[in-house]
C-alpha cells in the first residue's frame, strides 16, 4: 500500500538554527499537506501544496513540493522555542490522507 | 464556534470491554476520519467516511467499528477484539474535495 516516510525522526536544534524535514511517498501524490502537532495537542493544518515544483512561504517556514510530486520538504529558518512540536506531512491518495511518520523538533534555548 | 468535539478526553477500560468514542462536527463537512496515534509515532487511519451511511476501512480497521447515521456524527467503537487498544484516538473532518483536515482534541484510551 501507499507509504509516506519522513526523515529525520527527531531533531534537536539550538534556538536560531535552521531545521528541515523531508517527506517521501512511494507513489505520486495529488497534493501534500503539512501539519504541526504541539506536545499533548492535536495536529493543526499548516499548508497544502498542489502543483509540481511548488514553493510556498509562511514567514520563517518554506514548503516545497517535488517535481515528480513524490516528495516534499519543510524548512524553518532561525528556529524559535515556539516551533517545538512534531511536523507531519500528509499525502492525499484516493479519498484519504496518508500521514508521514513525523519529525519531532526540539528547540534548545 | 465551528469545530470538532471528541469525548471523552480520557477513558479507562478493562480488558474485554467495548468502548465507544464520540466525534461530532458542526462544520458541515461530508468526510470524516478516525486516526490512531501511538507514542512517538505517526497517525494511522482506522476508518473513513465520505458520506452519510457509507464508510470504508483504513489501514488498521481490525478490532474497530464505526457508523455514520448522521452527517455530523462518526462514533468509533473499540471492541474487545482489538489486541492493543491503548492509544490516542483522533477524529478529523474535511470537505469532500482535497481540503485540509480539521482535528478534534483527541481521546486518550487506556486499557487496564
Amino acid at each position: 500500500g501507499q507509504q509516506v516516510m519522513q526523515i529525520p525522526q527527531y531533531q534537536h536544534v539550538q534556538e536560531g538554527e535552521d531545521f528541515t524535514t523531508y517527506c517521501n511517498s512511494s507513489t505520486t501524490l495529488s497534493n501534500i499537506q503539512w501539519y504541526k502537532q504541539r506536545p499533548g495537542g492535536h495536529p493543526v493544518f499548516l499548508i497544502q501544496l498542489v502543483k509540481s515544483g511548488e514553493v510556498k512561504k509562511q514567514k520563517r517556514l518554506t514548503f516545497q513540493f517535488g517535481e515528480a510530486k513524490k516528495n516534499s520538504s519543510l524548512h524553518i529558518t532561525a528556529t524559535q522555542t515556539t516551533d517545538v512540536g512534531t511536523y507531519f506531512c500528509a499525502g492525499r491518495g484516493t479519498y484519504k490522507y496518508i500521514f508521514g511518520t513525523g519529525t519531532r523538533l526540539k528547540v534548545l534555548a | 464556534d465551528g469545530g470538532i468535539t471528541q469525548s471523552p478526553k480520557y477513558l479507562f477500560r478493562k480488558e474485554g470491554q467495548n468502548v465507544t468514542l464520540s466525534c461530532e462536527q458542526n462544520l458541515n463537512h461530508d468526510a470524516m476520519y478516525w486516526y490512531r496515534q501511538d507514542p512517538g509515532q505517526g497517525l494511522r487511519l482506522i476508518y473513513y467516511s465520505q458520506i452519510v451511511n457509507d464508510f470504508q476501512k483504513g489501514d488498521i480497521a481490525e478490532g474497530y467499528s464505526v457508523s455514520r447515521e448522521k452527517k455530523e456524527s462518526f462514533p468509533l467503537t473499540v471492541t474487545s477484539a482489538q489486541k492493543n487498544p491503548t492509544a490516542f484516538y483522533l477524529c478529523a473532518s474535511s470537505d469532500r474535495g482535497p481540503g485540509e483536515l480539521f482535528f478534534g482534541e483527541g481521546s486518550r484510551l487506556t486499557v487496564l
